[in-house]
């Protein structure tokens, strides 16, 4: 079945520092990757909508010069938090949908848990 | 704007007991699809429902999709300890192309 790789599962990173995290579609191509930041307990909250070979489409209220995402081919696309604070420790999903397939399911990475001290 | 609401939120059974979590959208959907996720885990994708009136089942769990297609439902009968988790149900808005997740249901079973 199709396989979403996250890296890395986990980090700690200190305050102000950047974090990148990675998410790979292993056996299919995905022209449309999305990013979720769950809370304890919570939902998925969907943050953007990472597009190859164009910009991402951020969701109200997420600031794009603080999430970078970049999709850079259409097996990879990355977010980046910069300048990171105590506030953006969260768990953060990546999910992939199969190119082609607007309908089908997607294909979660297992999340990355980020802690910031 | 568009919402998925789903309840309830917490669920705790004893093993054998069924379990049943309703979703209810603001707006007609083109499909629903349903997660489950493990404590620590990330969603798994359970199935995926299109067809106004349609049902489905999977050995003890059975979704349904209103014939309206604006609501949604999966029943669970006689709950093991491995049906524990938080199952989300995600609806795709006619026109769209990102999936609306509702809030989830944790279900707690205890044996």
């Amino acid at each position: 079945g199709a396989v979403v790789s996250q890296h890395p599962s986990w980090v700690i990173c200190k305050s102000g520092t950047s974090v990148k995290i990675e998410c790979r579609s292993l056996d299919f191509q995905a022209t449309t990757m999305f990013w979720y930041r769950q809370f304890p307990k919570q939902s998925l909250m969907l943050m953007a909508t990472s597009n190859e070979g164009s910009k991402a489409t951020y969701e109200q209220g997420v600031e794009k010069d603080k999430f970078l995402i970049n999709h850079a081919s259409l097996t990879l696309s990355t977010l980046t938090v910069t300048s990171a604070h105590p506030e953006d420790s969260s768990f953060y999903i990546c999910s992939a949908r199969d190119k082609g397939r607007n309908n089908s399911p997607l294909h979660f990475g297992n999340g990355t848990r980020l802690t910031v001290t | 704007g568009q919402q998925v609401m789903q309840i309830p939120q917490y669920q705790h059974v004893q093993e054998g007991e069924d379990f049943t979590t309703y979703c209810n959208s603001s707006t007609t959907l083109s499909n629903i699809q349903w997660y489950k996720q493990r404590p620590g885990g990330h969603p798994v994708f359970l199935i995926q429902l299109v067809k106004s009136g349609e049902v489905k089942k999977q050995k003890r769990l059975t979704f349904q999709f209103g014939e309206a297609k604006k609501n949604s439902s999966l029943h669970i009968t006689a709950t093991q300890t491995t049906d524990v988790g938080t199952y989300f149900c995600a609806g795709l808005m006619v026109g769209g192309n990102k999936l609306v997740f509702g809030a989830g249901t944790i279900l707690r079973v205890k044996s």
